[in-house]
Order: C-alpha cells, then sequence, then structure tokens
C-alpha cells in the first residue's frame, strides 16, 4: 500500500524566500509528525498534529516557521523568509494513533 | 527532558560477524521504543518497535530488547551482510501526558559490513 509522501524531493531556495513543504501521510493515520535533519545531526522534532489540531508545537524553532493540516490528511509546513541555518532534510512520518510511526522519504531543503 | 545516547556511534565489521547496538534514555517512563535505519539521502525505515510492557520483539535476524528500568535498549544483528550497511537510529515515545507523541531520537550508529 501507499507509505507517507513528501513533495518536493528537492528544494533550492534563496535566503529570504519562503517555501512550502507537503506531506501526505498513509490513509487512515490519525497522527502526523514533522521532524528536521541539519548535516550531521540528529532528528529534531518540529510539531505533532492529532487531527487537525497540534497539541505539540514545541519544535518550531522560531515564529518564522508554521504548519497545518487540513482534512486530516495533508499537511504543510511553511517556512517564511528562509535562513541558511534552515538548510535541512524535513521529513513527516505519521502513525495510526499511538502506534509504529512511518517516515516519508523526506524533502530535502537547501537556501543559499 | 528525555535524552537518547547510542553507542558506538560507528562500527565497523566483516560479514558475518554478529553485532550489538546500543540505546539508553534518561526517562524509563517511556509508552515505547522503536528502531529506524536510515540508509544515506533516504528516510527512515521501521525495523522494530517494542511496548513499554515488552521485553523484545524479533524480525528475522534482528532482535531488539529493553529494560525500562534500566533504561537501555539493544538492537542485535546476527550474521551480518553488506546490505546492512546503514545508520541505525533508537527513538522513545513518552509516556501518555502532555507530550504524547513525539519521538525523542540517538544521534544514531553508523554500520559499515565490509565483504
Amino acid at each position: 500500500g501507499a507509505g507517507v509522501s513528501q513533495s518536493p524531493s528537492n528544494k533550492v531556495t534563496e535566503k529570504g524566500k519562503d517555501v512550502e513543504l507537503r506531506c501526505d501521510p498513509i490513509s487512515g493515520h490519525t497522527a502526523l509528525y514533522w521532524y528536521r535533519q541539519r548535516l550531521g545531526q540528529g532528528l529534531e522534532f518540529l510539531i505533532y498534529f492529532q487531527g487537525n489540531s497540534a497539541p505539540d508545537k514545541s519544535g518550531l524553532p522560531s515564529d518564522r516557521f508554521s504548519a497545518e493540516r487540513t482534512g486530516e490528511s495533508v499537511s504543510t509546513l511553511t517556512i517564511q523568509r528562509t535562513q541558511q541555518e534552515d538548510s535541512a532534510v524535513y521529513l513527516c512520518a505519521s502513525s495510526l494513533d499511538d502506534s509504529e510511526q512511518y517516515f516519508g522519504p523526506g524533502t530535502r531543503l537547501t537556501v543559499t | 527532558k528525555q535524552e537518547v545516547t547510542q553507542i558506538p556511534a560507528a562500527l565497523s565489521v566483516p560479514e558475518g560477524e554478529n553485532l550489538v547496538l546500543n540505546c539508553s534514555f534518561t526517562d524509563s517512563a517511556i509508552y515505547n521504543l522503536q528502531w529506524f535505519r536510515q540508509d544515506p539521502g533516504k528516510g527512515l525505515t521501521s525495523l522494530l518497535l517494542i511496548q513499554s510492557s515488552q521485553r523484545e520483539q524479533t524480525s528475522g535476524r534482528l532482535n531488539a530488547s529493553l529494560d525500562k528500568s534500566s533504561g537501555r535498549s539493544t538492537l542485535y544483528i546476527a550474521a551480518s551482510q553488506p546490505g546492512d550497511s546503514a545508520t541505525y537510529l533508537c527513538a522513545v515515545r513518552p509516556h501518555r501526558g502532555s507530550t504524547l507523541g513525539r519521538l525523542y531520537f540517538g544521534r544514531g550508529t553508523q554500520l559499515t559490513v565490509w565483504p
């Protein structure tokens, strides 16, 4: 069956531009998570959705980062006024309630 | 705050060896623990999930154990193969509470199995 998909797979943007990253979770998965992995570092949690609400936004690094989820399916992570330190692989995961988390292939963001 | 540590950071072994990767966590109040593998430039593939009430899980040549009281998990890989070369990540999910949902990850063990 279909897994978690993310688009685009790669994004190169100029410093100061806004970017939108998309995640399509596994159908029926109520929970959705965003993480990021900067080069040579571990995975950092960004935000967690349960349905359409976000009970945990504690990992968003600044107010330039925001995310939304509509219809208990697709989620969009938006980064405004991108900075070079935002360069990373952004990973999305989904799960059925409290069970195993399944990850997408990630979006590699490069800010020049 | 939960902290997850993985030892060793890197491991290089000849094909056929049995391996043990270690993971430790500071807060024993976990809901479950998950082992992943990550290939270069790729996302994470879930290998095993152990619930807090379980002591171990097995899948093929992989066996993961959990000792919640001591804050430790091990991933045992039997008869390693070059295709096992990847970074192995350990992640814990906190017990139900205000931070329900998120995983806390270790930095990973980079495994190289040479022919």
